[in-house]
């Protein structure tokens, strides 16, 4: 199985509504990450977990909140977003190992709309 | 991590060889050179990747110039479901997390 699989696919919601996505993979990666993109865009890193713990937060608003309860799943809670927060949410993994890079496995996004 | 340049749009006819040009001047030598593509409202793909010789497998192929200044992805016959944005990256060894899209490639393949 080498696949990210993320719900939803689509989500709209209101400014004071709450709500999670969610990112699971079963290919025993020990590195999740989340994306922001834009339309016409390229992909913006948001947080990364390592062995689920949160190596990078990339200066992410308060109102986005990652969590790793284990290495197969990522979830990013939802709270009090701007309109400008819609976006396509991407998570992808990799395995974690050094030195080189890894390859890193995306989902096919989550599209957020915030009314 | 070094920056990228990359053209921002670029033309294929189908069948034909695709040569996508990335610059990364600034790059040091524990930096390797990622590709990865993105087709329209999909996640992003990984391609292939090198250190400073020349890569390829079932998808492309990779040339890194000697001075390691620039690259080229070859698609070697593209089709139309290689129309996609194409981005090149440079990571750091040792830095295994932090990968940074810049703005890539619009591949258009023609028929």
């Amino acid at each position: 199985d080498t696949e990210v699989t993320q719900t939803p696919k689509h989500l709209v919601m209101g400014m004071t509504n709450k709500k999670s996505l969610k990112c699971e993979q079963h290919m025993g990666h020990r590195a999740m990450y989340w994306y922001k993109q834009k339309a016409k865009k390229p992909p913006e890193l948001m947080f990364v977990y390592s062995y689920e713990k949160l190596s990078i937060n990339e200066s992410v608003p308060s109102r986005f909140s990652p969590e790793c309860p284990n290495s197969s799943l990522l979830n990013l809670h939802l709270h009090a977003l701007q309109p400008e927060d819609s976006a396509l949410y991407l998570c992808a993994s990799s395995q974690d190992r050094t030195p080189i890079p890894d390859e890193q496995f995306f989902g096919p996004g989550t599209r957020l709309t915030v009314l | 991590d070094a920056k990228t340049t990359q053209p921002t749009s670029m033309d294929c006819a189908e069948g034909r060889a695709a040569n996508l040009p990335c610059n990364h001047s600034t790059i040091s030598g524990n930096e390797y050179v990622y590709w990865y593509r993105q087709i329209h409202s999909q996640g992003p793909q990984y391609i292939i990747h090198g250190l400073k010789n020349n890569e390829t497998n079932e998808m492309a192929s990779l040339i890194i110039t000697e001075d390691r200044k620039s690259s080229t992805l070859i698609l070697p016959h593209a089709t139309l479901r290689d129309t996609a944005v194409y981005y090149c990256i440079v990571r750091v060894a040792y830095n295994n997390n932090d990968m940074r899209f810049g703005a890539g490639t619009r591949l258009t393949v023609k028929p």
